[in-house]
């Protein structure tokens, strides 16, 4: 039972755009959404996170909006780098669970010099 | 560098073997799971602990066994696997099992089974 679904699963950006990846969930009791980025060869990292308490959070280039009516969040890369080509996963966790995070499906991003 | 180190980093082994992948932590944390990346699927929680007791085995199939001896140090035995089973596998860890705790991911162990 996938209860976050992410897309786009792979985007190709122009150095300088902006990324923009999406993710839906289905679980209203999750309350905390964090981006991790994967770069080959290594582990995903935490890259910015959310609560639900919040509409949106900005962390340098990167911001995450959040929808809670919609139960959409997503990921905006501003003025995109060569490298921010990684695998971006959204992910999802609520309270009484601790920190068991369920994942998207991830998305490739490819950003072209 | 990683406050989580696995190894090993690469393993192949045949489906009558017997082997294990090591995970220590230097983060002083409690928590620490295993985690199984396939190509194009979602992360799959596999086993969680929490100060040394497991706390989720997440329908995980017996031939992959957990071992936590204390709070550093996480083990992923396996035997008589499938080709299927061929993945990434991540440890991590947490401060605690709280929502919101940032996960640490060490770089994984590439398994291929033959």
């Amino acid at each position: 039972q996938q209860q976050v679904k992410q897309s786009p699963q792979s985007l190709i950006v122009q150095k300088g755009g902006i990324s923009i990846i999406n993710c839906a969930y289905e679980n209203t009791a999750f309350d905390y959404f964090p981006w991790y980025q994967q770069f080959p060869g290594k582990g995903p990292a935490l890259l910015i996170a959310i609560r639900p308490d919040v509409s949106e959070k900005k962390e340098g280039r990167f911001t995450i909006s959040f929808n809670k009516s919609a139960k959409q969040f997503s990921l905006h890369i501003m003025d995109s780098q060569p490298g921010d080509s990684a695998t971006y996963f959204c992910a999802a966790s609520r309270g009484t669970s601790g920190s068991r995070l369920t994942f998207g499906e991830g998305t490739q991003l490819t950003v072209n010099p | 560098e990683t406050g989580v180190t696995q190894t090993p980093r690469h393993l192949v082994m045949g489906m009558t073997n017997k082997k294990s992948l090591k995970c220590e932590q230097h983060l002083g944390h409690n928590a620490m799971y295993w985690y199984k990346q396939s190509a194009k699927k979602p992360l799959e929680l596999m086993f969680v602990y929490n100060f040394k007791e497991q706390t989720e085995n997440n329908s995980v199939p017996s031939r992959f066994s957990p071992e936590c001896p204390n709070s550093s140090h996480l083990f992923l035995h396996l035997h008589t696997l499938q080709p299927e089973d061929s993945a990434l596998y991540l440890c991590a860890s947490s401060q605690d099992m709280f929502s919101g705790n940032t996960i640490y991911f060490g770089e994984g162990s590439w398994l291929t089974v033959v």
